[in-house]
């Protein structure tokens, strides 16, 4: 089935501890993004990547990080997470510059 | 840069009722244009997308959005709602290649019995 996947669905941790958000498509799309999603906010997007290697800053990428190594994964890094970085954050992949994006189930994250 | 404005944030309306969601965007070249739709505790699903060609676009569920240049709207339409519609929809906007996916804040809306 294709589909984007992203882990851990719940994540609760302290501020300052370093946390990996994982994401992987298996539909060998070029393009993928992070987004969170906020109440009243809407999506912003945190990074993208037009395929491996290249990257580029969002709307909101202060204190976020990513790697695209492999055309498929896509990671997030929160280096020193901040209680408003607590958000619903989504992956997403898509094929083309004229495509919509397939967006993951989300990540729920709250930094105590 | 693009940006994108709907201006309901929250729309209540009847079963079976005619319902429109509004999207404006700003941009000063050629877009493409999409609606997502989500449902309670799920992520994003694409409801339909503009690219070129036909203004009017429409999706399997019986939405259709009608691209307007000369006003910058990409507004969302279904003509009779079920109670199953009652979810957020976000309309999105990107100029093309490398650029940013920009999303509106979303339209709640809540189909009544």
């Amino acid at each position: 089935e294709a589909q984007v996947t992203q882990n851990p669905r719940y994540l609760i941790t302290v501020t300052g501890k370093k946390l990996t958000v994982t994401c992987s498509q298996n539909m060998n799309h070029e393009y993928m993004s992070w987004y969170r999603q906020d109440p009243g906010l809407g999506l912003r997007q945190i990074y993208y990547s037009m395929n491996v290697e290249v990257t580029d800053k969002g709307d909101v990428p202060e204190g976020y990080k990513v790697s695209r190594k492999e055309k498929r994964n896509f990671p997030l890094i929160l280096e020193s997470p901040s209680p408003n970085q607590t958000s619903l954050y989504f992956c997403a992949s898509r094929v083309g510059h004229n495509y919509g994006y397939t967006f993951g189930s989300g990540t729920r994250l709250t930094v105590v | 840069a693009q940006s994108v404005t709907q201006l309901d944030s929250q729309v209540p309306v009847f079963e079976e009722a005619p319902v429109e969601l509004r999207c404006n965007y700003s941009s000063s070249v050629s877009v493409y244009l999409f609606w997502y739709v989500q449902y309670p505790n799920q992520g994003l699903q694409l409801l339909l997308k503009y690219l070129s060609g036909s203004t009017l676009v429409e999706s399997i569920n019986g939405f259709e959005a009608e691209f307007n240049k000369s006003q910058t709207s990409f507004h969302l339409r279904k003509p009779s709602v079920h109670i199953s519609d009652t979810a957020e929809y976000f309309c999105a906007v990107t100029e093309g290649y490398g650029q940013n996916f920009v999303f509106g804040p979303g339209t709640r809306l809540s189909v009544l019995p």
